[in-house]
């Protein structure tokens, strides 16, 4: 069974561009999470889609934005992109039980020059 | 304000030996624990997890405890092994559902052949 996959896996963009990262989830899970790593740290929470619907926002300003489509696929969109925004993009998808965990693909690192 | 603290950025230990990683919560409502492994250039893979309601899960070589009055979690491999090398997350749910994960910052585990 395929698990979560990630497009595209590398990402170069200047300052002030945008961009955008897909998502494919695992058949069967309609939940999709988004997640920002930077070197040191770990990922940090940005949305949660559930049925096409937002279900959670972390604390990322509005140049963050995601969808979720009627396959379950999902895309993050970051605009104006600044320095800071270099990160290890991850997402992940789960079954909607509170004892089920999430599921990572590899991630999209993203580089802002 | 960390919510979720690994206070030991690496952990070194020989092969065969007991490897012990350690989690410390701040928030008493966080009622579901996970232990993610971490490989580079890979996703965040789901190890174990534990309930609020338990304070031990066993899966294999991998047990996890739980200390609710301690606010402590731990994750204990037996026997290590070198593939066990990796960065690993302690990872929490809060509030009955699992939208969001909470991550620890991650310990290097080294395993000396």
């Amino acid at each position: 069974d395929a698990g979560v996959t990630q497009s595209p896996t590398h990402l170069i963009k200047t300052r002030g561009q945008h961009v955008t990262l897909r998502c494919s989830p695992i058949s069967g899970h309609k939940s999709v999470s988004w997640y920002q790593q930077v070197l040191g740290q770990g990922p940090q929470f940005i949305f949660q889609y559930y049925e096409k619907e937002e279900r959670g926002r972390g604390n990322f300003p509005d140049r963050f934005s995601a969808r979720q489509f009627p396959n379950y696929s999902s895309e993050l969109n970051v605009n104006a992109l600044l320095l800071g925004d270099s990160a290890l993009y991850l997402c992940a998808s789960s079954l909607p039980r509170s004892d089920q965990p999430q599921h990572f693909g590899d991630g999209t690192r993203l580089s802002i020059l | 304000d960390q919510q979720v603290k690994q206070n030991s950025p690496s952990l070194s230990v020989q092969e065969g030996r007991i490897s012990i990683l350690n989690c410390d919560y701040t928030n008493s409502m966080f009622d579901y624990f996970l232990w993610y492994k971490k490989y580079p250039a890979e996703g965040p893979t789901f190890l174990i997890s534990i309930s609020s309601i338990k304070d031990k899960n066993e899966d294999g070589r991998f047990t996890v405890f739980l200390n609710k009055s301690a606010k402590h979690l731990s994750l204990h491999i037996v026997p290590s092994q070198p593939g066990d090398s990796a960065v690993y997350f302690c990872a929490v749910y809060s509030g009955g559902s699992n939208y969001k994960l909470t991550f620890g910052k991650g310990t290097l585990l080294t395993v000396n052949p």
